[in-house]
């Protein structure tokens, strides 16, 4: 398996513009998570989906992040419109049943910065 | 409110001795707890995971304790080499399995 692959790996956009961050998890794995990391506050878990499904999207900072699942091998994360203060790595993961390993395997993340 | 915490500071040490990474959380009841390297550019690869109810794991040169009564994980890396330099990450999984929770991480540095 290729593992977990997000695109693009890189982003730059002007303030105000709609960004789309893509994922693809690892097949067979019913758990996807979408995290953000800066130097400031480290790794944040987003939101997290099971079986396509939203469960938890407490970490999502403001109504200008969405996130959805429409299948078991597709996830986007959209900011509209985005702002500087958005600028992070976005990483996606995905994780097996709970009933295996509770790892998560990690994407390559975007670079998103937003001018 | 719920803390995870890891020395902020770079650990420099040299090829040969042991490295000890400090992981510490406040107002956490975790179940499981959870070791992660991370090196520039990439995401977070997993290492090893700790039971609540284990005190103590290890794989090859790698070992992690969990004491609950003090609330902290220590993860050791033995006879170290430069290529063990990176970022390591603890987290725990708090309430359901699904919600793991990352602290800050510890950059380790070998020095040849």
């Amino acid at each position: 398996d290729a593992g977990v692959i997000q695109s693009p790996r890189h982003e730059v956009t002007e303030m105000g513009q709609e960004v789309t961050l893509r994922c693809k998890p690892i097949s067979g794995h019913d758990y996807l998570f979408w995290y953000r990391q800066t130097m400031m506050r480290g790794l944040e878990l987003l939101i997290y989906f099971n079986n396509n499904v939203p469960i938890d999207d407490s970490g999502m900072p403001e109504d200008r992040f969405s996130a959805k699942m429409p299948n078991a091998s597709f996830s986007t994360l959209k900011i509209q419109p985005s702002e500087p203060r958005d600028s992070a790595v976005y990483f996606c993961a995905s994780s097996p049943p709970s009933t295996q390993n509770t790892e998560a395997f990690f994407g390559q993340g975007t670079r998103l910065t937003v001018v | 409110s719920q803390k995870i915490e890891q020395n902020s500071e770079a650990l420099n040490i040299q090829e040969g001795k042991t490295a000890t990474l400090t992981c510490n959380y406040t107002n956490y009841s975790p179940a499981y707890l959870q070791w992660y390297r991370q090196d520039p550019g990439r995401g977070p690869v997993f290492l090893l995971l700790i039971r609540e109810n284990e005190k103590e794991k290890r794989k090859e040169r790698l070992k992690v304790t969990f004491d609950t009564t003090l609330k902290q994980s220590l993860f050791h890396i033995t006879a170290s080499q430069p290529a063990d330099s990176a970022t390591y990450l603890c987290a725990l999984r708090s309430g359901g399995y699904q919600k793991v929770t990352f602290g800050t991480g510890t950059k380790l540095q070998v020095i040849p």
